[in-house]
């Protein structure tokens, strides 16, 4: 079946260090994929998305690129702020019966020191 | 825009009694409504799926008896814990998608979430 897998965490950066999460997924078809950052005590946001091949999703600095070829959607980003520290999730979205299903990665925690 | 709100956001009760969590889409309709847990330190596990007037799909392993989901209007789904135990305690996320109106055409398969509710059971 279709799933995400991310590298672990935790993560630990310094501020204005280069960020790069990695994600993988497999999927029959074609999915969308989408990185959401959840702060603590809070609900998901979505960050960004792609929804085919070789499109690059971007907000607030992050990028990411999806890569069919290699079945992936790393995050990156190129200075990190103390503010960004919170847990990033992977996720792809694919068709299902009567609409769609998301799948989520385990989730990469981001502590940024100042 | 594309607002979740879901309330409340933190409750503790007695074990043996029942929970409604609601959660509402504010500026737009929402056809697909979606209830996820979440374990501490862990990602989310989907729950169940709702379509606006029609029962529930529950994800293998999940009891429809024990999670009751309503999903009366295009703006309001709830979550009934039923006879909550200790280990139903989790954070407890909602999240919509859009099916028709302004947001609808950015990706359909895009979900809003609300903030989640934190439920302890003593």
């Amino acid at each position: 079946g279709d799933s995400v897998t991310q590298m672990e965490g935790p993560v630990t950066l310094s501020e204005e260090a280069f960020l790069t999460i990695n994600c993988t997924y497999t999927a029959t078809g074609y999915p969308s994929l989408f990185w959401y950052v959840q702060y603590p005590g809070e609900g998901l946001q979505l960050l960004l998305k792609a929804t085919k091949a070789d499109d690059k999703g971007s907000n607030k600095g992050f990028e990411a690129t999806y890569r069919k070829e290699t079945t992936s959607f790393h995050l990156e980003k190129g200075s990190v702020q103390v503010s960004d520290s919170a847990v990033y999730f992977c996720a792809l979205s694919a068709p299902n019966t009567g609409g769609f299903k998301t799948i989520f990665g385990a989730g990469t925690r981001l502590f940024v020191k100042a | 825009g594309a607002v979740v709100s879901q309330h409340p956001s933190w409750v503790i009760c007695k074990s043996g009694t029942s929970v409604k969590i609601e959660c509402r889409s504010l500026d737009f309709q929402a056809t697909t409504m979606f209830w996820y847990r979440q374990f501490p330190k862990q990602s989310l596990m989907l729950m169940a799926t709702s379509n606006e007037g029609s029962k529930a799909t529950y994800e293998q392993g999940v009891e429809k008896d024990k999670f009751l989901i309503n999903h009366a209007s295009l703006t309001l789904s709830t979550l009934t814990v039923t006879s909550a135990h200790p280990e139903d305690s989790s954070f407890y996320i909602c999240s919509a998608s859009p099916g028709t109106g302004a947001f609808a055409g950015i990706a359909k398969n895009i979900q809003y979430f609300g903030a989640g509710t934190r439920l302890s059971v003593l």
